[in-house]
Parts: C-alpha cells; sequence; structure tokens
C-alpha cells in the first residue's frame, strides 16, 4: 500500500500570503491519480485539483498543483479568508486509494 | 446539479450489522464509478470501498475487507455499504462519492455524510 505523508502538519500564515502543501509518497504515483481536497469544519471534502495539476471545476486559478514521482506540491498564490482549512492529497494505486494525513491551513 | 444523498446511519452495537444508501441524482449514474469514505471523529480521510460503474470491480480498504460490501442498483440509482460485524473503530461519518472521470480519476462531488456509532 501506498503511504501519503503531508508536511508541514499544520501551516499559520496570514490573508494575502503564500502557502505550500508537500505530499509525499512512499512509492513513486501516476500523476494522473493524485489529486487535492479541501475539508472546511463541518463539511465534506471538496475536490481542488486531480491529475496532479488540473484544476476542477469552479477552483479559482490561485490554487495550483504540481510534482510527479513521490513528491507533490499544493501551492495557494494568495490567501483569501475562506481559504484556511484542512487540505488533503489522496492517490491510487494497485486496487488501493489512500488519502495523506492533512495540512491544516490556520489564521497566524 | 449533481447531487448525493446519505441515509442509514445511526447508532448500532458492536458485532451489530448496518446498511447504508447513497442516492444520486444530476447525473448518469450507471456510467460512474463510486466510493465510500469515512471519517472518524477529529480525524482524517479514510477510503472504505469502490465499485466500478457497472459493478464488475470492487475494492475495499484492509481494515473493513470481509466486513463490508459495497453494492450498487443502478435502476434506482443508488449505492450502498453493507457493514457487518461493526467494531467501535468503525465510527465515522460515512461520505459516498462518484469518480469524476475514467475508473480512478478524483472523487467529485461529496454527499453530506451520514454519522454512524458503534457503542454498547
Amino acid at each position: 500500500e501506498i503511504v501519503l505523508t503531508q508536511s508541514p502538519g499544520t501551516l499559520s500564515l496570514s490573508p494575502g500570503e503564500r502557502a505550500t502543501l508537500s505530499c509525499r509518497a512512499s512509492q513513486s504515483v501516476s500523476s494522473s491519480y493524485l489529486a487535492w481536497y479541501q475539508q472546511k469544519p463541518g463539511q465534506a471534502p471538496r475536490l481542488l485539483i486531480y491529475g496532479a495539476s488540473s484544476r476542477a471545476t469552479g477552483i479559482p486559478d490561485r490554487f495550483s498543483g504540481s510534482g510527479s514521482g513521490t513528491d507533490f506540491t499544493l501551492t495557494i498564490s494568495r490567501l483569501e479568508p475562506e481559504d484556511f482549512a484542512v487540505y488533503y492529497c489522496q492517490q491510487y494505486g494497485s486496487s488501493q486509494f489512500t488519502f495523506g494525513p492533512g495540512t491544516k491551513v490556520d489564521i497566524k | 446539479q449533481v447531487q448525493l444523498v446519505e441515509s442509514g446511519g445511526g447508532v448500532v452495537q458492536p458485532g451489530g450489522s448496518l446498511r447504508l444508501s447513497c442516492a444520486a441524482s444530476g447525473f448518469t449514474f450507471s456510467s460512474y464509478g463510486m466510493h465510500w469514505v469515512r471519517q472518524a471523529p477529529g480525524k482524517g480521510l479514510e477510503w472504505v470501498a469502490f465499485i466500478r460503474y457497472d459493478g464488475s470491480n470492487k475494492y475495499y480498504a484492509d481494515s473493513v475487507k470481509g466486513r463490508f460490501t459495497i453494492s450498487r442498483d443502478n435502476s434506482k440509482n443508488t449505492l450502498y455499504l453493507q457493514m457487518n460485524s461493526l467494531r467501535a473503530e468503525d465510527t465515522a461519518v460515512y461520505y459516498c462519492a462518484k469518480v469524476k472521470y475514467g475508473d480512478y480519476v478524483g472523487f467529485d462531488p461529496w454527499g453530506q455524510g451520514t454519522l454512524v456509532t458503534v457503542s454498547s
């Protein structure tokens, strides 16, 4: 099973700042099957990025994804107040889907 | 618009059974794979099970294999999760989610979730 590790666990930033979130896999992941989700308290998760770098429908262009192999990054170029949330990466491989433990982006 | 509505959650004793349902609307249900994902209180997301659009392939997390069964009725636009031999560690909000495209790309969208509590 591929294990995903996310860092940092918590990122404390101010609105307007840039956020860089990391997702590392225990073995190589197909970029086609790497996705990022946002979850706010009391809400279901929302797909942000799929295929490592493609934005889902309705997702603002301040969100971008990059990476390949075992290292992937979600970047939020300028944090808006509504972006403070928990972010999860997720992968598919060998009939198994796994999520990372999440990175919480909170207000500094 | 695409809508997924879970139901069937509740309180069940350890060793008991429960069946969750997910009613789908706003898209051609029979053309998309579907997932169940759970989230224990205060914890992260854990994928539970996947079923291909036609039911031909089913995958399970090791933590539920042999105890949970995913199924679907394309004539009713409904996804199911039969949960047997429930344990305290199965306590979670259970979400259904649609595959974004292809067989394995993305979980989009998600339902609002249904809470399962396993407790005596």
